[in-house]
């Protein structure tokens, strides 16, 4: 069974601070790591991808990967209200699958 | 990034009806696309993943002849929920992916769907 691990939370923040999202996972031959962002009541959609170990940085997200861990992890940084949101961590190896975690519920506290 | 659009965004039928949700890739050619059930606060539940003109794989629980579906292009593939009750009201969403099994999905809007 392969699985992605997430803490449900919530987590809360307050508005301006780091909001620090983890993810485990079990499959050592996992390739591809996503974190989606799931508004309620609407689709996931994508925020960042990952491939190789280290961090990824792309406006006020980073990504960071640590296959030898089997960890990922996404940073927002100067979190705003609008980032409130359910944060999916989805991971793919070499067969046809994504498998996603259950999701990390974040609330930012204006 | 890549779009996906899902039709209808909402439906509510009669219990006993057969509901047909369409999910298409508009700029880029889905090889393989799948489908998702959403209960409120739930986490997204894989349902069934479709690669074009082969029949569909489904999860373990997930009933074959009730929920149909059909890829029959490298954009569009179709989910029919067959004799419909009201517990298969949910949220239903697709996603897409186009080619190396490692892509990004791209995630459809969802239908929502409700059964009376």
């Amino acid at each position: 069974q392969k699985e992605v691990e997430q803490n449900s939370g919530p987590l809360s923040v307050p508005e301006g601070a780091i909001a620090s999202l983890n993810c485990t996972y079990s499959d050592r031959g996992s390739q591809s790591f996503f974190w989606y962002r799931q508004y309620s009541g609407k689709s996931p959609e994508l925020i960042m991808f990952i491939y190789s170990n280290g961090d990824k940085e792309d406006g006020r997200f980073t990504a960071q990967l640590n296959k030898a861990s089997q960890y990922v992890s996404l940073l927002i940084r100067d979190s705003q209200p609008s980032d409130s949101a359910t944060y999916l961590c989805a991971v793919a190896g070499l067969g046809n699958q994504f498998y996603f975690g259950t999701g990390t519920s974040l609330t930012v506290i204006p | 990034g890549a779009v996906v659009s899902q039709h209808p965004s909402r439906v509510i039928c009669k219990s006993g009806t057969s509901v047909k949700i369409e999910c298409r890739s508009l700029d880029f050619q889905a090889t393989t696309m799948f489908w998702y059930r959403q209960f409120p606060k739930k986490s997204l539940m894989l349902m069934a993943t479709s690669n074009e003109g082969s029949k569909a794989t489904y999860e373990q629980g997930v009933e074959k002849d009730k929920f149909l579906i059909n890829h029959a292009s490298l954009t569009l593939s179709t989910l029919t929920v067959t004799s419909a009750h009201p517990e298969d009201s949910s949220f239903y969403i697709c996603s897409a992916r186009s080619g190396a099994s490692t892509d990004t999905q791209y995630f459809g809007p969802g239908t929502r769907l409700t059964v009376l």
